[in-house]
Order: C-alpha cells, then sequence, then structure tokens
C-alpha cells in the first residue's frame, strides 16, 4: 500500500522568508499523481499545487514551488515571501495514476506558523 | 455552483445514537470519498464510491455503512456511535481519469463529537 509520510509536525518562519515543507512516499508504480493541500483554520481543504510523476519539470503556482525527486521519491513544497495568510496545516497527497479508484492517500500534516 | 455540500456541520451525538451524514456535489463527479481527520493522523479514507450503487472500504471503514443511490449523493451512516468515532469528516469527489481536471473538490466538513 502506499504511504505518504510528513516528518515535520509542525515549522515556523519568518514573514516574508522561505521556507520548505518535506514529504516522502512510497509506491511501487510509475504512474501517479502528488498533491499539496492546505488548510487553513476554516477547515476547508484548498489545493495549493499538484505535480504529475511523469513530468520532470518541478511545478510553479506562484510563491510556491516543489522540488520533485522522483527516484528519491521525495516531493517538498517551498513557499517563498511567506504571508500571514499562508499560516495552516499543510497535506502532501499521493494518488495513483488511472485504473485506480483515484482516493487520495494523505500525510499527518505539517502546521505551518509565520510570525510577523 | 456549490460544488460538495455537507450536511450537518456540526453534531452531537449520545453514545449508541445513529446519524446520517450527507455529501451533495453538483459537478457530475463519478468519484465520492469520506475521510475523517483526527489530530496528528491527517485525513484517512473511510469508504468510496466509484459510481452511482457502488461503494468499498477504505482504511477505516469499521462503526460506518454508506450508500451511493443517487450520483450526486453519497451517505455516510453512523449506526450506533462511540466516542472513537469524534472527529471531523469531509467527503470529496473527483471525475473519472481521463476527463481532464483531476483535481478533487472537498466538502466544508462535519464536526462530530459523540459524547
Amino acid at each position: 500500500a502506499q504511504t505518504v509520510t510528513q516528518s515535520q509536525p509542525e515549522m515556523s518562519v519568518q514573514e516574508a522568508e522561505t521556507v520548505t515543507l518535506s514529504c516522502t512516499y512510497d509506491t511501487s508504480e510509475s504512474d501517479y499523481y502528488l498533491f499539496w493541500y492546505k488548510q487553513p483554520p476554516s477547515r476547508q481543504m484548498i489545493l495549493v499545487i499538484r505535480q504529475e510523476a511523469y513530468k520532470q519539470q518541478n511545478a510553479t503556482e506562484n510563491r510556491f514551488s516543489v522540488n520533485f525527486q522522483k527516484a528519491a521519491k521525495s516531493f517538498s513544497l517551498k513557499i517563498s515571501d511567506s504571508q500571514l495568510g499562508d499560516a495552516a496545516m499543510y497535506f502532501c497527497a499521493y494518488r495513483r495514476g488511472q485504473g485506480g479508484s483515484e482516493k487520495l492517500v494523505f500525510g499527518k500534516g505539517t502546521k505551518l506558523t509565520v510570525n510577523p | 455552483n456549490a460544488g460538495v455540500t455537507q450536511t450537518p456541520k456540526f453534531r452531537v451525538l449520545k453514545t449508541g445514537q445513529s446519524m446520517t451524514l450527507l455529501c451533495a456535489q453538483d459537478m457530475n463527479h463519478e468519484y465520492m470519498y469520506w475521510y475523517r481527520q483526527d489530530p496528528g493522523m491527517g485525513l484517512r479514507l473511510i469508504h468510496y464510491s466509484v459510481g452511482e450503487g457502488t461503494t468499498a472500504k477504505g482504511e477505516v471503514p469499521d462503526g460506518y455503512n454508506v450508500s451511493r443511490l443517487k450520483k450526486q449523493n453519497f451517505l455516510l451512516g453512523l449506526e450506533s456511535a462511540a466516542p472513537s468515532q469524534t472527529s471531523v469528516y469531509f467527503c470529496a469527489s473527483t471525475l473519472l481519469p481521463g476527463q481532464g481536471n483531476y483535481g478533487y473538490t472537498f466538502g466544508s466538513g462535519t464536526r462530530l463529537t459523540v459524547v
């Protein structure tokens, strides 16, 4: 079974600084997708960024970027120019490629605090 | 376009009581999921459905039942609530693979407390 590990239960960053959240996963599949979700205190799950395993280029969405290391099964999230609104729980998630039930497997999350 | 709607948003149950959580989506999504979120545990899959009339067990199915009689609705039932089922419950849905956007849409969650 696929597993997702987030080794940092909590992280903190100063406003305007850069922070990197770690995620590793275990799978025997070659076709899969990886996601980072943000969960603010409102509880809403918000998609931050996603990466297709077949793409070598790292995904980028404005201040958010990933470092996807397929051989190492690592998928870290970098947040640049951190803002107070970035404070939230961040979840890394994995999904098999086509042919499965498409279910997401989540890590346990990293709580990010942004200090003014 | 409401997306995924969960009802109720909050509920307090006594041990042994039963209840049903409703998830409704208006995006014609084929796949639907129920997750529970507990502190330090992330989101764990309870049950899921790959289409109308189908259901399957996830990672933590014990104590729950589900039904998908209509494509747009996915119901999660607790027949005899236990304090261990105190949690926040999320519903999510997504399209079939190959249908373009493979993103997931989540509901806003139901906070359930069993006393």
